[in-house]
């Protein structure tokens, strides 16, 4: 049983165009992450959501608490955004460690 | 102010070895929690340390095991290795525990021949 899901799992994109990235949760959370990964490992956390709207350069991310979703959307996407995009949420049952998404692959052609 | 720090960052192991990896949080950090990443499965929960007690644990075999020590560097290791705990293992450090931004380390890759 997967507590996170995420789609689509993979998408590609022209440079300049907006793109969505949804995660849907079925537990209570205390809070959701979206985390960024290029080739090579590396995980760059992009917010940290508990309500509300945040917004960070060309990032936005929403989550919405009572229809248990969230969504991180980039405006005018640049070939620099592909990387894997995985939302990640903490459940309170579980004394909130986190649980992950599959993660979204995007790629953006130039 | 540096970055988490792992170390190794690459290590071979044959099956029934033993392995220990290491990560220096950032300064200041006193929470540090673990995660295995394999294409199979993806990213996983190991452990979360916070002032040298471990405060969470993933669903992951005994042999799975860590450590945090009184300047909140952690260890894990991982004893009687099997092909299958090959993987990216990553940590992740955060001033405190539970809902703080977590910042994440390069990674040690572990390959088990």
């Amino acid at each position: 049983k997967n507590e996170v899901e995420q789609s689509p799992q993979n998408l590609t994109a022209q440079e300049g165009e907006f793109i969505t990235i949804n995660c849907s949760y079925s537990v209570g959370i205390s809070a959701l992450h979206w985390l960024q990964q290029h080739p090579g490992g590396g995980i760059v956390s992009l917010f940290m959501l508990s309500s509300g709207k945040k917004k960070h350069g060309r990032l936005i991310a929403t989550i919405n608490i009572q229809e248990k979703h969230s969504s991180l959307h980039i405006t005018a996407s640049h070939p620099r955004d592909s990387a894997v995009y995985i939302c990640a949420v903490r459940i309170m049952e579980y004394g909130n460690k986190l649980v992950f998404g599959a993660g979204t692959i995007l790629r953006v052609k130039s | 102010k540096a970055g988490v720090t792992q170390t190794p960052r690459y290590l071979i192991k044959t099956r029934g070895q033993q392995v220990t990896l290491s990560c220096s949080p950032i300064s200041g950090h006193r929470s540090v929690s673990w995660y295995q990443q394999t294409p199979g499965q993806g990213l996983q929960f190991l452990f979360e340390y916070f002032s040298e007690t471990q405060r969470n644990k993933g669903n992951f075999p005994g042999r799975f095991s860590g450590r945090q020590f009184s300047n909140s560097r952690s260890e894990m290791n991982v004893s009687t290795l099997e092909l299958g705990d090959s993987a990216l293992y990553l940590c992740a450090s955060s001033l405190g525990q539970g809902t703080e931004t977590q910042y994440f380390g390069p990674g040690t890759r572990l390959l088990v021949l």
